[in-house]
């Protein structure tokens, strides 16, 4: 079956502007984490739904950050005003609810800011 | 708080020699280990769970809470096993997210 997707790929945007980034999980999954990969930082928690709880949002570096997620399904992570330090990899995973840890990953969004 | 640590940012082995990627955790409750794996141009994935003691590609780890390690080992590394390597921890009944190791970069040269 379909895998995680991310979209876009690729998104250079310059200083200051907002960008959104787009996830859709694997059919039936019903968690879904956003991690941030910079070089040297290894995988950095962001933000984690599960099914109708509320998500735990205790990694988001700061109030420019914010994401949601629709249906319980796709996410979209959305980051205003962004700076230079936002530049990095965007990571989706998602997993069934029963085994949580073993995580499917998207092929990420590499976002650089000019 | 759980911490993960790789200590070795980089490893350099030569086929066919074992390998061995550290990792530590700090996890004062009952732990859970993986290690996932990045292949060069392909997505992050799982390779192995402390639960099953199982070997995947010829990886095997065990979990030693005396030492609080979980390393990864290979008796003969082969080239293709150059990746990117990261040991994640998450907690039974806690927080639901997996913390990450900053990873070891792994090149087995021929």
């Amino acid at each position: 079956g379909a895998g995680v997707s991310q979209s876009p790929s690729n998104k250079v945007t310059e200083k200051g502007k907002d960008v959104e980034l787009r996830c859709d999980p694997i059919s039936g999954h019903t968690a879904l984490y956003w991690y941030r990969q910079s070089l040297g930082q290894g995988l950095e928690f962001l933000i984690y739904f599960q099914g109708n709880s509320a998500p735990d949002k205790s990694g988001l570096p700061s109030d420019r950050f914010s994401a949601e997620r629709t249906g319980g399904s796709v996410s979209t992570l959305t980051i205003q005003r962004t700076q230079q330090e936002d530049s990095a990899v965007y990571l989706c995973a998602s997993s069934l609810a029963q085994v949580l840890y073993e995580q499917y990953f998207g092929p990420g969004t590499r976002l650089t800011v000019t | 708080a759980q911490r993960v640590t790789q200590p070795e940012k980089l490893l350099s082995v030569f086929k066919g020699a074992p390998v061995e990627l550290k990792c530590n955790y700090s996890y004062s409750g009952s732990p859970e280990l993986f290690w996932y794996v990045q292949y060069s141009r392909q997505r992050l994935q799982l390779l192995l769970r402390h639960i099953s003691r199982e070997s995947i590609k010829g990886f095997t780890a065990d979990l030693n809470k005396g030492e609080t390690s979980f390393h990864l080992k290979k008796p003969f590394a082969q080239e293709e096993d150059s990746a990117m390597y990261y040991c994640a921890l998450g907690s039974q009944g806690g927080s639901e997210k997996l913390v990450f190791g900053k990873g070891t970069k792994l090149t087995v040269n021929p």
